[in-house]
């Protein structure tokens, strides 16, 4: 099964306005986490959702959590130019003495100034 | 602030050649992986390291493919016979707790 589907799989606004993001996973986590990457670059960690947690903030990055419903959301604030990226949420995965992320198919995030 | 540096940024190889990435990643972290993104596509698993020994290995991660972990500061991702469907980025990533990870910028690999 599939961990972490984003949608939208692309996203178009403008400066200055919100963008939100969601990821939905199949099975139970531990935590849920969130990546940006721009065009042909590695992964920056972003922010870490707990499972006990149902939000959480980040300066304009807020992360929501419903685990009855196995769904995160990512929103950005007040978006600038240099948040165009893809946005991947990944869960973690425990097998033996180690997690492996679990990533999903990412949004592409375009802000026009 | 300390980062995962990964060398080299572009490599294009022959079908049937070796290929070596390699990797520092952050010092004081115990966790090494390996994922792979093939143009367009999700960041997928290939293997993680812990205590000097592969700790698990995707369906992806055949027997063409091994890691080391020579020196102690370097880890590396060999690919013995690259194939075609090898071509992709190719990202080295540590962690300290297994929690966050921390991604180097990725090594581009092309099979021609």
């Amino acid at each position: 099964s599939q961990q972490g589907e984003e949608d939208p799989q692309a996203l178009s606004i403008q400066e200055g306005e919100n963008a939100t993001m969601n990821c939905s996973y199949k099975t139970s986590i531990n935590n849920l986490q969130w990546y940006r990457q721009n065009s042909g670059r590695g992964l920056v960690h972003l922010i870490l959702i707990r499972s006990n947690e149902r939000e959480k903030h980040s300066g304009r990055l807020r992360v929501t959590l419903d685990t009855s419903k196995k769904s995160s959301s990512l929103l950005i604030t007040a978006s600038r130019a240099a948040d165009t990226a893809s946005y991947f949420c990944a869960t973690v995965r425990y097998s033996s003495n180690t997690g492996k992320l679990i990533f999903g198919q990412g949004t592409t995030l375009q802000v026009k100034p | 602030e300390p980062e995962v540096t990964q060398t080299p940024s572009h490599q294009v190889t022959q079908m049937g050649q070796e290929v070596i990435l390699r990797c520092v990643p952050i010092s004081n972290h115990l966790y090494f992986y390996w994922y792979r993104q093939i143009l367009g596509q999700k960041v997928e698993f290939l293997v993680s390291f812990y205590n000097n020994e592969i700790s698990e290995k995707s369906e992806i991660f055949d027997d063409q493919f091994s890691v080391e972990r020579p020196d102690g500061s370097n880890f590396t991702l060999k690919i013995r016979s690259t194939k075609l469907e090898d071509s992709a980025m190719y990202f080295c990533a540590s962690s300290a707790y297994q929690v966050e990870a921390f991604f180097g910028q990725g090594t581009r690999l092309t099979v021609v």
